[in-house]
């Protein structure tokens, strides 16, 4: 089964206001990402916290990690129609050995109405 | 740099032929990953490499699909013969092991299977 899911499954906005996309995963982890994928394209990764680290920000982007409930979120600040694209975050599975898996939630898609 | 080239982009295709879809990763990078997406199951990962070895195929389907990296280069995931519940898009990935498992996406290969 996937290791993260997200919610709200879709969410829509104005633009301008915030958007916060959240998920949920189930095992220890190295890392949590967050990709972004535009229809009818691939995904692209936006923002990666380790699992030491609970806030971090790139742009209109801010991510929360919180190991102990297992959830983090993704605030996109001052949407633009831009913004409109499915989000999912991505975990790897915890301990020393680096494997490189990923796994992908279910993803949110956000639209947002200009 | 050029980024994952996945072929076909697009693909028709009548039940009980094989597919062949491929894959090009970004050079130096040394983790290719074959991911599958459809509405109902979302991004699910089929299998992945290390320096050209499977690690995990644990995702693949059925012993229809397989896929193979015969070079750093280069690597096909392969269905055969094809149903038409294998439509979905079908996308490469690639990333350096070393990189924190931030992995680089192809823009994906559509498959209908009639």
């Amino acid at each position: 089964s996937q290791q993260g899911e997200e919610d709200p499954q879709a969410l829509s906005i104005q633009e301008g206001e915030n958007a916060t996309m959240n998920c949920s995963y189930k095992t220890s982890i190295n890392n949590l990402q967050w990709y972004r994928q535009n229809s009818g394209r691939g995904l692209v990764h936006l923002i990666l916290i380790r699992s030491n680290e609970r806030e971090k920000h790139s742009g209109r982007l801010r991510v929360t990690l919180d190991t102990s409930k297992k959830s983090s979120s993704l605030l996109i600040t001052a949407s633009r129609a831009a913004d409109t694209a499915s989000y999912f975050c991505a975990t790897d599975k915890g301990g020393s050995s680096n494997t490189g898996k990923l796994i992908f939630g279910q993803g949110t898609t956000l639209q947002v109405k200009p | 740099d050029a980024g994952v080239i996945q072929s076909p982009r697009h693909e028709v295709t009548e039940m009980g032929q094989e597919v062949t879809l491929r894959c090009k990763p970004i050079s130096g990078h040394n983790s290719l990953f074959w991911y599958r997406q459809t509405m109902m199951r979302g991004l699910e990962l089929l299998i992945y490499f290390n320096n050209n070895v499977p690690i995990d195929d644990s995702g693949m389907p059925e012993d229809r699909f397989s896929a193979k990296m015969p070079n750093a280069s280069f690597s096909t995931l392969k269905i055969q013969p094809s149903e038409p519940r294998d439509s979905a898009v079908y996308f490469c990935a690639s990333t350096r092991l070393a990189s924190r498992n931030t992995i680089y996406f192809g823009e994906g290969s559509w498959l209908t299977v009639v």
